[in-house]
């Protein structure tokens, strides 16, 4: 079946603006992911969906961080007023509820901040 | 910070050769994973050893646990150019098992 979409595949914006990343998980995984890579470096886990349950936001690193989850399947990561040491890959995962274990991921999405 | 380390953080080797990669971790974990990442994109989940392991085989792949001197090792035995990647372990936290905590990856290059 399909895997985990991500899209845009790439974004370039400037310093200041917002950015909005989709992530599509595998149908029927009610655990959803996201997670930030800087180049070079091992993932940094920002914040968790399991169900209707309230996530786990502990990870995102500032008040311009927020993400949400409709429906219980699509998800959006949004970055407002966007720095420069936003530039990362962002990548998302989702994996069925009962084995949050093992984490699906999609491509990622790759944003510069210039 | 309570990410791992992996060594060597470079590898290259000539094809058909074996390939070992190490990662320490520094809590107690349940299970710790690899994963491998092509191009700086999606990981692909590759194995999982539970801590009461001591060793799996998957195919090409041979992990080992020591939980003791908390590290594990990947072995890519009889290695192909598509093993060109970069790879990573991982290990949930034990307060919250879908938080994974990564290694910084080892990245290997197989020379045709």
């Amino acid at each position: 079946g399909a895997g985990v979409s991500q899209s845009p595949s790439n974004k370039v914006t400037e310093k200041g603006k917002d950015v909005e990343l989709r992530c599509d998980p595998i149908s029927g995984h009610t655990a959803l992911y996201w997670y930030r890579q800087s180049l070079g470096q091992g993932l940094e886990f920002l914040i968790y969906f399991q169900g209707n349950s309230a996530p786990d936001k502990s990870g995102l690193p500032s008040d311009r961080f927020s993400a949400e989850r409709t429906g219980g399947s699509v998800s959006t990561l949004t970055i407002q007023r966007t720095q420069q040491e936003d530039s990362a890959v962002y990548l998302c995962a989702s994996s069925p509820g009962d084995r949050v274990e093992t984490q699906y991921f999609g491509p990622g999405t790759r944003l510069l901040v210039l | 910070s309570q990410q791992g380390e992996e060594d060597p953080q470079a590898l290259s080797i000539q094809e058909g050769e074996n390939a070992t990669m190490n990662c320490s971790y520094k809590t107690s974990i349940n299970n710790l994973q690899w994963y491998r990442q092509n191009s700086g994109r999606g990981l692909v989940h590759l194995i999982l050893i539970r801590s009461n392991e001591r060793e799996k085989h998957s195919g090409r792949l041979r992990v080992t646990l020591d939980t003791s001197k908390k590290s594990s090792s990947l072995l890519i035995t009889a290695s192909r150019a598509a093993d060109t990647a970069s790879y990573f372990c991982a290990n949930p936290r034990m307060d919250s098992s879908y938080k994974l905590i990564f290694g910084s990856g080892t990245r290997l290059l197989v020379r045709p």
